[in-house]
């Protein structure tokens, strides 16, 4: 049972848009910025957005993500095949003083 | 570039301790507010926080497991250890080393992972 909460799956065509929601408390999301994380099939997951809604270095703008009371939101526009993958959402939470993640949610590009 | 390699026995007997070290390069662990951390992934599960060490010696850790864990670094060699004692089969997973940049919430960068299977 993972502190933050994310759908199972999403689904898209290649070239639209899909939105992840990641939902929390006042203790994590609520008072921390947020991170999400890519887990590409058989690899290590790589950080995709920081401090809610930055990008890293060498990350598309096609992925954005944002924040709102105990929720945040990633985004990605222009669905690629090669953006099938595995999102996860993270956070510190102030009450466990741990990190905590979402359980995950797959992507699938049809 | 910063890189981190775990390393450890891809196999452990029930009630056995573990012992996995993250050797990484790219950064120093006596650099105010860095942090390095594990986090473990059943397979095909999801991921689950472990526990982090901070430059100063500052440790967190999971609530759920802080009676079984340990975290200790040696800066001198780039090196971040985590013991879990009293394995079980529940704890098969992928374990991953991590690495927090100072003041931040994220972590920036993740080894590649090592796999651990508890079984007699």
């Amino acid at each position: 049972q993972s502190v933050l909460t994310q759908p199972p799956s999403v689904s898209a065509a290649p070239g639209q848009k899909v939105t992840i929601s990641c939902s929390g408390s006042s203790s994590n999301i609520g008072i921390a910025y947020v991170s999400w994380y890519q887990q590409l099939p058989g690899a290590a997951p790589k950080l995709l957005i920081y401090d809610s809604d930055k990008r890293p270095s060498g990350i598309p703008d096609r992925f954005s993500g944002s924040k709102s009371g105990t929720s945040a939101t990633l985004g990605i526009t222009g669905l690629q095949t090669g953006d099938e993958a595995n999102y996860y959402c993270g956070t510190w939470d102030t009450r466990l003083n741990a990190g905590v993640f979402g359980g995950g949610t797959k992507l699938t590009v049809l | 570039q910063i890189t981190l390699k775990e390393s450890g026995p891809p196999l452990v007997k029930p009630t056995q301790t573990l012992a996995l070290t993250c050797t990484f390069s790219g950064f120093s662990l006596t650099t105010s507010g860095v942090g390095v951390g594990w986090v473990r992934q059943p397979p095909g599960e999801a991921l689950e926080w472990l526990a982090l060490i901070h430059s100063d010696n500052d440790k967190r850790y999971s609530p759920s497991l802080k009676s079984r864990l340990t975290i200790t670094k040696d800066a001198s060699k780039n090196q971040v250890v985590l013991t879990m004692t009293n394995m079980d089969s529940v704890d098969t997973a992928t374990y991953y080393c991590v690495y927090r940049r100072p003041g931040t919430y994220q972590l920036d960068y993740w080894g590649q992972g090592a796999l651990v299977t508890v079984s007699s």
